[in-house]
């Protein structure tokens, strides 16, 4: 089946500017996943999801930064006002459930936001 | 602070050797710690995880060693492939504090040298 896709895969914008970058996690997965990852650094944790709710949202940064998951599914993450700093790739991953920690995060391509 | 720590960030060994790459953390909270491998353009890719029940866990060529009261895990990859360059992250998480989220370290960049 379908691996995690990310869309678009490369994001080039303008500082100030706004950006949506896309998930679609495996069919079925209710959990879904942020991650940031900057060079030279291991992914950080952003955002859960557990459907439609976010419930932990502890990682973003700061409240330039929103995600969404309005039908369980897709899932949009949100930046407002774009820093320099906000380059990075931003990886998407789900796993079935999300509640044990022996669920498998799979994880998309990631999508390389370059802001200029 | 980080929390996870790979503090060799390259490794290169030859082809049919044994690689080990090590892993270190400081939350005393984590209960479960995976590997995942990253191609580049490519997300990370699951490779292996371990409970801290255990102190060991072993599939195929990759072997997990988890030695809790150091803090400490390693990936022994044997024998070593040219296919197995690769980055590899260590990631631990703690359930009952911190959900499903995965911290992660740095990465180490295995060669493997035909």
């Amino acid at each position: 089946g379908a691996g995690v896709s990310q869309t678009p895969s490369n994001k080039v914008t303008e500082k100030g500017k706004y950006v949506e970058l896309r998930c679609d996690p495996i069919s079925g997965h209710t959990a879904l996943y942020w991650y940031r990852q900057s060079l030279g650094q291991g992914p950080e944790f952003l955002i859960y999801f557990q459907g439609t709710g976010a419930a932990d949202d502890s990682g973003l940064p700061n409240d330039r930064f929103f995600a969404v998951r309005p039908e369980g599914s897709v899932s949009t993450l949100k930046i407002q006002r774009t820093e320099r700093g906000d380059s990075a790739v931003y990886l998407c991953a789900s796993s079935a459930y999300g509640t044990r920690s022996t669920d498998t995060q799979y994880f998309g391509p990631g999508t390389r936001l370059t802001v200029l | 602070d980080q929390q996870v720590k790979q503090n060799s960030p390259s490794l290169s060994v030859q082809e049919g050797r044994i690689s080990i790459l090590n892993c270190d953390y400081t939350n005393s909270m984590f209960d479960y710690f995976l590997w995942y491998k990253k191609y580049p353009a490519e997300g990370p890719t699951f490779l292996i995880s371990i409970s801290s029940i255990k102190d060991k866990n072993e599939d195929g060529r990759f072997t997990v060693f988890l030695n809790k009261s150091a803090k400490h895990l390693s990936l022994h990859i044997v024998p070593s492939q040219p296919g197995d360059s690769a980055v590899y992250f260590c990631a631990a998480s703690a359930i009952e504090t911190s959900g499903s989220r995965l911290t992660f370290g740095e990465g180490t960049q295995l060669t493997v040298n035909p």
